[in-house]
């Protein structure tokens, strides 16, 4: 199994860009969960689906940010338009189903906003 | 809501030196717990997990962790380490669905 896939793996862009995360999860899987990192605020939810449907985006910091999940193989987490404060590392995890709580994590992307 | 606390924010070691990493979780219900790794640069590796029956884990790398209910803890192990060991370490709980990390332990791992 290849993994949790994620696109771009480094991305770096101005004040006021947009700028899109991908995710392709694990095949099979019915979650997906999206996750950001930084050092003041350490490993924060953002938003998960299930079954492709949004569950819980409390995690969302602003309108700025928003998430799709079109198809059961693909999601995306855009930022419009981003700020420096964005500046973090974005992981993308999936879990089989509800119930079975393990959650694998793809590598992450690296974002900066200058 | 639950919790994850990590009170040793770096551990440095010897290499070949026995490790233990400390972990207290609030859940007012029986906890899914987790260990996860992360090397510099790269995702979060899953080390090993509780969900009921025997205490004692075991996971990859040779590592372990025992739950302690009374104590809340869920403290990972490791008998002997080595430089490759060198990463931070998460332990997370599950409730309503969501992870909740810790704020992770950075270690080191000196010659």
């Amino acid at each position: 199994d290849a993994g949790v896939i994620q696109s771009p793996r480094h991305e770096v862009t101005e004040m006021g860009q947009e700028v899109t995360l991908r995710c392709k999860p694990i095949s099979g899987h019915n979650s997906l969960f999206w996750y950001r990192q930084t050092m003041m605020r350490g490993l924060e939810l953002l938003i998960y689906f299930n079954n492709n449907v949004p569950i819980d985006d409390s995690g969302m910091p602003e309108d700025r940010f928003s998430a799709k999940m079109p198809n059961a193989s693909f999601s995306t987490l855009k930022i419009q338009p981003s700020e420096p404060r964005d500046s973090a590392v974005y992981f993308c995890a999936s879990r089989l189903t509800s119930g079975q709580e393990t959650q694998y994590f793809g590598p992450g992307t690296r974002l900066l906003v200058l | 809501a639950q919790s994850v606390t990590q009170p040793d924010i770096h551990i440095t070691v010897s290499e070949g030196a026995s490790l233990e990493l400390r972990c207290n979780y609030s859940y007012g219900a029986t906890p899914y717990l987790f260990w996860y790794v992360q090397s510099p640069g790269q995702g979060l590796q899953l080390l090993l997990k509780y969900f009921s029956g025997d205490t004692l884990v075991q996971g990859i790398k040779g590592f372990e962790a025992e739950f302690k209910r009374s104590q809340s803890s869920f403290n990972l192990r490791k008998p002997s380490v080595h430089w490759s060991d060198a990463a931070e370490y998460f332990c997370a709980v599950v409730g309503n669905e969501k992870l909740t990390f810790g704020t992770g332990t950075r270690l080191t791992i000196i010659p």
